[in-house]
């Protein structure tokens, strides 16, 4: 069984480019949430994501960042116009069910930098 | 805001050694407390999910309680191995339907 895969695993951008993200999740699971990791930072929650709906997006700035799930396909973090303050590790989880006792399955993260 | 803390931010323990670190979280509106377990150059992999007061759990030499009245959990890993090095976090969801918050982890090295 193939566990949450993340693309790419590092992402060089140049500052007002555009960055993609994508996650698949664990085979069955359909609920998705992106994590952002800062340095010295912990994980910080951005969106949360079921399929073609976005649940929650409370942690996710309101410009430039969107965020997919489309119903066939992978999830898409995708970022606009990227500053150096968007250099961080993207992380991905997934489960199977919509609870907050249900463990969240993690991919290895996408660290983005941008020059 | 949930604050979810966690100490110490690090620690150094010798391999054999038993250990404990916390997390602290708001008592009040609480709904499940999660436990994390991240390597280096991996991913963070579940442990344990806790909603009961006095809840404990245990997974080899690894084991959590909970304390929902006071709002903390413990984790304990006895007789400490150089594998157990790793960044060890906990969650908990704001509500009862919200994404869990993390806490920023406390990093244990264990010293063959």
């Amino acid at each position: 069984n193939a566990g949450v895969m993340q693309n790419p695993r590092h992402l060089v951008r140049r500052r007002g480019q555009e960055a993609r993200l994508r996650c698949s999740p664990m085979k069955g699971h359909s609920h998705v949430y992106w994590y952002r990791q800062l340095p010295e930072e912990g994980l910080k929650f951005m969106v949360y994501l079921q399929k073609e709906n976005i649940i929650d997006e409370s942690g996710m700035p309101k410009e430039r960042f969107s965020a997919e799930f489309p119903k066939e396909g992978p999830s898409i973090l995708r970022i606009q116009q990227v500053v150096r303050g968007d250099s961080a590790a993207y992380f991905c989880a997934s489960s199977l069910l919509d609870s907050i006792t249900e463990k969240l399955f993690f991919g290895s993260g996408t660290q983005l930098s941008v020059l | 805001i949930l604050n979810v803390e966690q100490s110490p931010q690090s620690l150094h323990v010798q391999e054999g050694d038993s250990t404990n670190f916390t997390c602290s979280f708001p008592s009040s509106n609480f709904y499940a407390l999660h436990w994390y377990r991240w390597e280096t150059a991996k991913s963070p992999e579940a442990l344990f999910v806790m909603t009961l007061n006095g809840d404990e759990k245990k997974k080899g030499r690894i084991s959590a309680t909970l304390n929902t009245k006071e709002g903390y959990s413990y984790l304990y890993i006895k007789g400490s191995q150089p594998e157990d090095s790793a960044t060890y976090l906990c969650a908990s969801p704001p509500s009862g339907n919200t994404p869990l918050v993390f806490g920023k982890g406390t990093r244990l090295s264990v010293i063959a």
